[in-house]
């Protein structure tokens, strides 16, 4: 078990610009989630799959940002025409979604800090 | 999910017992507690949880009160390295997506 990993694990951007990122889940776990968080602040939730299946989105994520689970593994989070408001980090959970307290479990990833210019 | 209410702030003597309150007086009967911590610029660590049965793990112990409306971290014997924010959150342990963070506990163990 390897953990949950993203990358880049930090990125800077001029306002304008697009980023994507990356984020692994612990293998076998069929349910991701990404959060934002900003200095000072908890977590806060963006949106989650279960396997290939967006199955919630928070009001948070505009319709500059779209994130994909194609094959039900990796996921990618895009941000289109990046604005300063942006700059936080981002983090990726994943949890095995088996029917019990330990199954929902989610286990964060280090995180990929953006800073936007 | 249900609010929970934390501290905003501790400090412990390092070797000494750190108590970590939460409140969480709306919790439903179907929603767990859980702990994660959250050392500098790292992602949140997963720490412990429970339902109404106090808890224990390698890295804490997780006591519910009786009428499940408050809870405490220990961590029994704080070290240098454990100091970060703590976080407490509820939620349901059934087909549960997001969890809900709050601010927090920033706890300070100090030599």
């Amino acid at each position: 078990d390897t953990g949950v990993s993203q990358d880049p694990r930090h990125k800077i951007t001029k306002r304008g610009q697009n980023v994507t990122f990356r984020c692994d889940p612990i293998s076998e776990h069929n349910r991701l989630y990404w959060y934002r968080q900003t200095l000072g602040q908890g977590p806060e939730f963006l949106t989650y799959f279960q396997n290939e299946a967006q199955l919630e989105k928070s009001r948070l994520l505009s319709d500059r940002f779209s994130a994909e689970r194609p094959k039900g593994s990796f996921s990618t989070l895009e941000i289109q025409r990046t604005e300063q408001g942006d700059s936080a980090m981002y983090l990726c959970a994943s949890s095995s979604g088996l029917a019990s307290s330990v199954g929902y479990t989610q286990y964060f990833g280090p995180g990929t800090r953006l800073t936007v210019l | 999910d249900a609010k929970t209410t934390q501290p905003p702030s501790m400090d412990c003597a390092e070797g000494r017992a750190a108590n970590l309150p939460c409140n969480h007086s709306t919790i439903s009967g179907n929603e767990y507690v859980y702990w994660y911590r959250q050392i500098h610029s790292q992602g949140p660590q997963y720490i412990i949880h429970g339902l109404k049965n106090n808890e224990t793990n390698e890295m804490a112990s997780l006591i519910i009160t009786e009428d499940r409306k408050s809870s405490t971290l220990i961590l029994p014997h704080a070290t240098l390295r454990d100091t970060a924010v703590y976080y407490c959150i509820v939620r349901v342990g059934t087909n549960a997506g997001k969890s809900t963070f709050g601010d927090g506990t920033t706890l300070t163990v100090k030599p």
